[in-house]
């Protein structure tokens, strides 16, 4: 079974641009969220998609939307990026609406802003 | 609010010493527990969970963590470490919030070895 892979790995970015981050999760699973992982943290939960509807979402802004597609691969898009939005973004995917199996992550992408 | 801590932002240890790396959490119920190991430009790998039952509970690579409801704790241990183990340690907690589940996570320890 394949794991949970995201595109691109790295990328850089402008202030005041829109970004796209991909994430096509792990066969069998129909749940994904997605974490920002600034350096030296921990990952801070951003939202969750089950059956393409958001359905739990941390402290972030408005400007961070997903969506999520019927073969349960995601987006998401940050508009307006910030200095402060540089960071690793994680995609997690899990079977169910709560991961009592445990979530597999990709290896995530890397965005800087400048 | 709920909380997870890691007193320890790095430790160093022999190569075949043991290992013990702490976390507390802070949330009023028994949460779902997770162990995450992170190698550079990685994402995070999954060592092992808790959720209920045998508060010992054995994971991947030899590891094992030990579940204690008095002190709000979820040590990782593992008895003898590899060289291959140096990476960063996340403690998470699964949180379930209006139907969806989050994990709240520790700011890391990062496991260095010495040969």
């Amino acid at each position: 079974e394949t794991g949970v892979t995201q595109s691109p790995t790295h990328l850089i970015k402008t202030r005041g641009q829109q970004v796209t981050l991909r994430c096509s999760s792990q066969s069998g699973h129909n749940t994904v969220s997605w974490y920002q992982q600034a350096l030296g943290q921990g990952p801070q939960f951003i939202f969750q998609y089950y059956r393409e509807e958001e359905n739990g979402r941390g402290n972030f802004p408005p400007r961070f939307s997903g969506l999520q597609f019927p073969n349960y691969s995601s987006e998401l898009n940050v508009n307006a990026l910030e200095l402060d939005d540089s960071a690793l973004y994680l995609c997690a995917s899990t079977g169910g609406l709560i991961g009592l199996y445990g979530y597999t992550f990709g290896s995530g992408t890397r965005l800087t802003v400048v | 609010a709920q909380s997870v801590t890691q007193p320890d932002i790095h430790i160093t240890v022999s190569e075949g010493a043991s290992l013990e790396l702490r976390c507390n959490y802070s949330y009023g119920a028994t949460p779902y527990l997770f162990w995450y190991v992170q190698s550079p430009g990685q994402g995070l790998q999954l060592l092992l969970k808790y959720f209920s039952g045998d508060t010992l509970v054995q994971g991947i690579k030899g590891f094992e963590a030990e579940f204690k409801r008095s002190q709000s704790s979820f040590n990782l241990r593992k008895p003898s470490v590899h060289w291959s183990d140096a990476a960063e340690y996340f403690c998470a907690v699964g949180l379930i919030i209006q139907g969806a589940q989050k994990l709240v996570f520790g700011q890391g320890t990062r496991l260095t070895i010495n040969p």
